[in-house]
């Protein structure tokens, strides 16, 4: 099936650094979401964006529509130990009948205390 | 609850047993998920429920794979003779249209081993 193309796959950063993750496609979707995934949990939604260009921060978290519609961009600023799990963008072609949701593969996050 | 909420969180089958997975999504949400994660695999696609229309059901990767949806609400998933490589955990999610646009939010998952 299609696949959204995330990059990078994973990272291991010191904390209080910051953190840019990002995913393209060759299609276009009418919205994009950023989720994270702890150990053992379902993924939890952190940014919704429903409009190309639309820039949406949430705490430390800042993520991006890109302009093309074929793109999108998650920053965590000042990075914490609890920032530790796994990001996962994804697409959505629908929106007002709502669709399916495309996941990227998924960007495994490592901060050193 | 307010969240999505699956069971049985945890379920140990024999080869060869069928499985029943039970979602409840949030109230007041019309379109329902069913996602497939492997270890350390992303999401793939199983199954989609919006309303009264008929359900995608293109990600099913067999015909040991069928789900329904009753009353517009509760959605069960069946496997039927289960196969080792079923062994993965099975999200649900639920969303509703909004003012923005449809938000999809998920449930813990149940995990799936296959011995």
């Amino acid at each position: 099936g299609q696949q959204l193309n995330q990059s990078p796959q994973s990272m291991f950063i010191q904390e209080g650094e910051d953190v840019s993750m990002n995913c393209t496609s060759s299609s276009i979707f009418n919205t994009w979401l950023w989720y994270k995934q702890d150990p053992g949990e379902g993924p939890v939604l952190l940014i919704a964006l429903y409009k190309a260009g639309e820039l949406t921060s949430n705490g430390r978290l800042t993520a991006q529509f890109g302009i093309t519609r074929k793109d999108s961009f998650l920053n965590i600023s000042a990075s914490i130990p609890s920032d530790v799990g796994i990001y996962f963008c994804a697409g959505q072609k629908g929106v007002t009948s709502g669709s399916r949701l495309t996941f990227g593969e998924g960007t495994q996050l490592t901060v050193n205390p | 609850g307010a969240g999505v909420s699956q069971s049985p969180s945890n379920k140990v089958t024999e080869k060869g047993k069928d499985v029943e997975l039970r979602c409840d999504p949030i109230s007041g949400h019309t379109a329902l998920y069913w996602y497939r994660q492997s270890l350390g695999q992303g999401l793939e696609f199983l199954i989609y429920f919006q309303g009264n229309s008929a359900p995608d059901k293109s990600g099913l990767p067999s015909d040991r794979f069928s789900a329904e949806r009753t009353g517009g609400s509760v959605s069960t998933l069946t496997i039927q003779r289960t196969q080792q490589e079923d062994s993965a955990v099975y999200l649900c999610a639920s969303s509703v249209i909004g003012v923005s646009g449809n938000t999809i939010y998920f449930g813990e998952g149940s995990w799936l081993t296959v011995v």
